[in-house]
């Protein structure tokens, strides 16, 4: 499985684009993309995932360059309550979800 | 609330005390799977179920651990003689796979103390 490398903290305001990398440069050509966020004493809940190019759903977009050796978490507009832990894991398809949790990124949105 | 469900969420034993967490996923999802955290780190693999086999444990994981998951339901992971260093929050999570990506669902966890 491919790891994953993100960045330990990010600070922003309330209404601003949060814009979180990950790098994992040994992905394989069946290896999708994956986003958790996970808030003090719950579980990771699940964001976004893709393979390619972009994806958005009402939450997140997430953006895949061609080479695919990194993907984009975007949350548009961020309110306090986006403050949390975000994780990227690259899970391989038609297999076992051994998804592979990194330390995550840390955002920390004030007003 | 239809979704994973654990239970206790919190958990004070004594060291080499036994303890036993349980875990309802998703109805009709038919993976599962247990995790742990520490604080300031991600969840780590321990092990997971496609339906009521047991599929794949962690090279890490002691002994000492013992997961179930009769008639590929509820789960129970058991941890015998516990040790300070089992100290952690305990994450059951679940998903619905056919082939293709995996969306894992998970449940609040069972934070465990061990004194």
């Amino acid at each position: 499985l491919a790891k994953t490398t993100q960045p330990i903290s990010m600070d922003s305001y309330e209404g601003q684009e949060v814009n979180i990398t990950c790098s994992h440069n040994n992905i394989a050509t069946n290896d999708y993309i994956t986003w958790y966020q996970q808030f003090p004493s719950q579980g990771p809940r699940f964001i976004i995932q893709g393979y390619k190019t972009k994806v958005t759903n009402e939450v997140a977009s997430l953006f895949i360059p061609a080479d695919r050796k990194s993907s984009t978490l975007s949350l548009p507009r961020v309110s306090l309550s986006d403050t949390a832990v975000y994780y990227c894991l690259v899970g391989e398809t038609d297999s076992w979800g051994k998804l592979q949790f990194g330390a995550g990124t840390q955002v920390v949105v004030t007003p | 609330d239809t979704g994973v469900s654990q239970n206790p969420r919190h958990k004070i034993t004594k060291r080499g005390q036994n303890v036993t967490f349980r875990c309802d996923p998703i109805s009709e999802h038919n993976r599962l799977y247990w995790y742990r955290q520490t604080l300031g780190q991600g969840p780590e693999f321990l092990t997971y179920f496609q339906n009521e086999a047991q599929l794949e444990k962690s090279r890490l994981l002691s002994d000492r651990f013992s997961a179930e998951r009769p008639k590929g339901s509820f789960s129970t992971l058991e941890i015998q003689r516990t040790e300070q260093g089992d100290s952690a929050m305990y994450l059951c999570a679940s998903s619905l796979f056919a082939g293709g990506d995996e969306k894992l669902f998970f449940g609040s966890g069972t934070q465990l103390s061990v004194l």
